[in-house]
């Protein structure tokens, strides 16, 4: 089995501040990584996601994240954020053992002030 | 590219009648589809995934009588929520895959269903 979780419920900010959303998963077998952002009443796009390779992935948005195996995490950063920004952010794990079903966290919500 | 889409993307019902959402991939063909639902300030949780042609299968928990899904091309799924409750209003999220591999999920933009 396969779990997310993503410890911070709400995350406010001020505009043009770094951000770190935490993200640590729990699987026992190799997993793909993934960090979707949710407006208010849209579907989900993606962010950006590790399949394999580097771990430190860059996405769209100026987002990135570093996948860290010895401490099964997936940390999304932004060095400075934009009102724009604010939004629910989901990290999600999916594994080819499982069917690559995606396995999602509570979510994020990131508040950007002014 | 890779664009999903739902139809409709809000639908208010009464007690009792039943509601089809359609979900289409636009330029793409997708082996896979998956549905989702979300209820309010909560995350995604699976219902079930459905291959072309083939019956879809269902999470544990969800009651496959009650939600019918039809994945008749490779661009078109359907969840048919049959005698709909109060309890079934949410957020209703489909996403299609184009193959099998690790490939990521497109996402349409969710149906908004009320239930009366």
């Amino acid at each position: 089995a396969q779990s997310v979780t993503q410890l911070d419920s709400q995350v406010p900010v001020f505009e043009e501040a770094p951000v770190e959303l935490r993200c640590n998963y729990s699987s026992s077998v190799s997993v793909y990584l993934f960090w979707y952002v949710q407006y208010p009443n849209q579907g989900l796009q993606l962010l950006l996601k590790y399949l394999s390779g580097s771990t430190l992935v860059k996405g769209i948005n100026g987002f990135e994240a570093e996948f860290n195996k010895s401490q099964t995490s997936f940390h999304l950063r932004k060095p400075s954020v934009h009102i724009s920004d604010t939004a629910e952010y989901f990290c999600a794990v999916s594994a080819l053992e499982y069917g690559n079903k995606l396995v999602f966290g509570a979510g994020t919500i990131l508040r950007v002030k002014s | 590219g890779a664009v999903v889409s739902q139809h409709p993307s809000r639908v208010i019902c009464k007690s009792g009648t039943s509601v089809k959402i359609e979900c289409r991939s636009l330029d793409f063909q997708a082996t896979t589809m998956f549905w989702y639902r979300q209820f309010p300030k909560q995350s995604l949780m699976l219902m079930a995934t459905s291959n072309e042609g083939s019956k879809a299968t269902y999470e544990q928990g969800v009651e496959k009588d009650k939600f019918l899904i039809n994945h008749a091309s490779l661009t078109l799924s359907t969840l048919t929520v049959t005698s709909a409750h109060p309890e079934d209003s949410s957020f209703y999220i489909c996403s299609a895959a184009p193959g099998q591999g690790p490939e990521t999920q497109y996402f349409g933009p969710g149906t908004r269903l009320l239930v009366l």
